[in-house]
């Protein structure tokens, strides 16, 4: 049982570049996150989704788009890398958004933008 | 706005106990959680508290006063692996996360 899986876990980008970075969950989640961690702060969270085919805005979206086709993934997009956009990112996956649900992350992707 | 408080760093000594303040500050509360996160690595959930009082698990207890604002986690018999990250967060009114920046616990032998 894999959880939560993250690809690339470290990836180095010229400002301006595009990339995507994948999440897949083969737990049959319904709800899955984007996270940053960045050095004394707490976790931010960039967008979200509640199921296949919807996806939210949270706290810090600017510049990033994500895309949810199917249940068990989810897609996060820098369409122009910023230098601001270094960053570990997380995804996570949970059952619901409410109650005791616990979040599952993946082991991250280390972003530096150049 | 919303915040949650905690120390940025603890030092303690193996087979000690040690406790992590947290204080909040949310748009409502449904729930408190405790992640441990060692460097390099995802968190992994600790803990949950909906309602007043003790949560024990094993070395780790969490308690929580609504009232207060206030939670902590408490580490009981400290050992090398516990030298980690400890993330407070809190769900508020509208089902979000609200995370603390975390807690630093350094274990000295």
């Amino acid at each position: 049982n894999a959880g939560v899986t993250q690809t690339p876990k470290f990836r180095v980008l010229k400002t301006g570049q595009s990339m995507t970075l994948l999440c897949a969950q083969d737990m049959n989640h319904e709800y899955m996150y984007w996270y940053r961690q960045d050095p004394g702060m707490g976790l931010r969270l960039i967008h979200y989704s509640v199921g296949e085919g919807t996806t939210a805005k949270g706290e810090v979206p600017d510049g990033y788009n994500v895309s949810r086709l199917k249940k068990q993934n989810f897609l996060l997009g820098l369409e122009s890398a910023a230098p601001s956009q270094t960053s570990v990112y997380f995804c996570a996956s949970s059952l619901s958004g409410s109650g005791a649900n616990v979040l599952t992350f993946g082991a991250g992707s280390r972003l530096t933008v150049l | 706005g919303q915040n949650i408080d905690q120390p940025t760093e603890m030092t303690a000594t193996e087979g000690a106990i040690v406790q992590i303040n947290c204080t909040y500050q949310t748009s409502g509360f449904n729930g408190l959680f405790w992640y441990q996160q060692h460097a390099g690595e995802a968190p992994t959930f600790l803990s949950y508290n909906v309602l007043d009082g003790l949560e024990e698990k094993g070395r780790f207890s969490s308690f929580l006063s609504r009232s207060k604002g206030y939670s902590y986690l408490l580490l009981k018999e400290l050992q090398m692996k516990d030298s980690a990250s400890y993330l407070c967060a809190v769900r508020d009114s509208n089902y979000q996360l609200i995370w603390g920046a975390g807690t630093k616990l350094i274990i000295k032998p």
